[in-house]
């Protein structure tokens, strides 16, 4: 069964970088059958899309046009983990923070617990 | 970028069967997916492709795809079907990535 397990800090301060990291287990990050995505979730904006990473004989990253400028997603197969950086925050960020896997026509089959996200000074 | 409209709402009483739409331009093209979200929990996928469930998933739970709507029918509802039910689909245009509808509350 896969899991995914997220960790990072709650609480960012604006302008700083916000970094959270997703450890899978069940799979590999190097898989050539899924994707892993950052998803984030907020009353206000629903459900936003932010990025994804994965492996088809070389690594892809492939970013959302509203957070471009602004983020990096690195997997690490020595660890089996991706992670997020989204860089000079501002409270508009203020979300819940999902890592997910996709299988394409399957759908995000996987979600990781989410990561309550506050950018407060 | 590609949207997907959801009624805010939906409201069925115990053994009836609810019905969820989700509209987008031509998305009978697309394969739509649906997600149950329950409070302070992750979302769970309940119809991939249009009218697949993963495993786990019950026969009583459907969807359809055509011109410009997708619909999740839920048929003999339960106490325990109430929840968010949001749509989704893979935008490959310009402004690509996964595209969520505003979601639907389900009142039993």
């Amino acid at each position: 069964q896969v899991q995914l397990r997220q960790s990072g800090p709650g609480l960012v301060r604006p302008s700083q970088t916000l970094s959270l990291t997703c450890d899978i287990s069940g799979d590999s990050v190097s898989t050539n059958s899924a994707s892993w995505n950052w998803i984030r979730q907020s009353p206000s904006r629903g459900f936003e899309w932010l990025g994804r990473t994965f492996y088809r004989s070389k690594w892809f990253q492939d970013y959302a046009v509203s957070v471009k400028s602004r983020i990096t997603m690195s997997p690490d197969t020595s660890k089996n983990q991706v992670s997020l950086h989204l860089k000079n925050v501002t409270p508009e960020d203020t979300a819940v923070y999902w890592c997910a896997r996709d299988r394409a026509v399957a759908g995000i089959d996987f979600w990781g617990q989410g990561t309550v996200v506050t950018v407060s000074s | 970028s590609y949207v997907l409209t959801q009624p805010p709402s939906v409201s069925v009483a115990s053994g009836e069967t609810a019905t969820i739409a989700c509209g987008g331009d031509n998305i009978g093209n697309q394969n739509v997916h649906w997600y149950r979200q329950r409070p302070g929990q992750a979302p769970v996928l309940v119809i991939y492709d249009d009218s697949k469930r993963p495993s786990g998933i019950p026969e009583r739970l459907s969807g359809s795809n055509s011109g410009n709507t997708a619909a999740l029918s839920i048929r003999s509802v339960e106490a325990g079907d109430e929840a968010d039910y949001f749509c989704q689909v893979w935008d490959s245009g310009f402004d690509h990535g996964w595209v969520f509808g505003g979601g639907t509350k389900l009142t039993v």
